[in-house]
């Protein structure tokens, strides 16, 4: 079964861009989150959906910050504009709604903003 | 709120055990979780447990939980160099939202 997948694997780009990740949840989960991970704030959950309506999105650092999901097979997480201190992994998860349901991760995108 | 502390590194011998230890607050806590992080990679599942269990054992991994004291930990048997990682401990409450709330990982260094 395919996991989680995410894109681009790696993006690097110059301050001020706008950068968008994408993420394709395991067919079948209804549940989706976006994560980034520092060395500096560890794993942060930013943002999740459930039946692609956002939930909770507290953790979203600020309003250049923003996550869609179209349908239930797509997610984007867009920065715009971005800045260095965004420079991270980002990940997204899915899981089924029952209440053992661990969440999968997809391998992340490796985010570097000079 | 809700917390979850580990601590951030743990050094050992190739062959000898692990104990990677974590402490929860939150006591509705239903399902508890350990994740393994290789370099470059997406955390990865390594096994839960239910909070009305006291222990689970998975080949070399042993999962103990004393929910008293909200302590859960993560022994890893016969540790090899394979087994240098990132290593979350994550928990549900009780309420059915999906979320987890992970702490932020130990690092587990295996010399050979």
């Amino acid at each position: 079964d395919a996991g989680v997948i995410q894109s681009p694997r790696h993006e690097v780009t110059e301050m001020g861009q706008e950068v968008t990740l994408r993420c394709k949840p395991i067919s079948g989960h209804d549940y989706l989150f976006w994560y980034r991970q520092t060395m500096m704030r560890g794993l942060e959950l930013l943002i999740y959906f459930n039946n692609n309506v956002p939930i909770d999105d507290s953790g979203m650092p600020e309003d250049r910050f923003s996550a869609k999901m179209p349908n239930a097979s797509f997610s984007t997480l867009k920065i715009q504009p971005s800045e260095p201190r965004d420079s991270a992994v980002y990940f997204c998860a899915s899981s089924r709604t029952a209440n053992n349901q661990p969440q999968h991760f997809g391998d992340g995108t490796r985010l570097s903003i000079l | 709120g809700e917390d979850v502390e580990q601590s951030l590194f743990l050094s050992v011998r190739e062959g000898d055990s692990s104990v990677i230890n974590c402490t929860y607050t939150d006591s509705s806590s239903t399902y508890l979780y350990w994740y393994k992080q290789e370099p470059g990679a997406g955390l990865q599942l390594l096994t839960y447990i239910f909070s009305n269990m006291d222990m689970k054992q998975d080949q070399r991994l042993t999962v103990l939980l004393n929910k008293k004291d909200k302590h859960l930990s993560l022994r890893i048997a016969d540790t090899q160099t394979g087994d240098s990682a990132i290593y979350f401990c994550a928990e549900r409450g009780s309420s059915n939202t999906g979320k987890l709330i992970f702490g932020q990982g130990t690092t587990l260094q295996v010399k050979p």
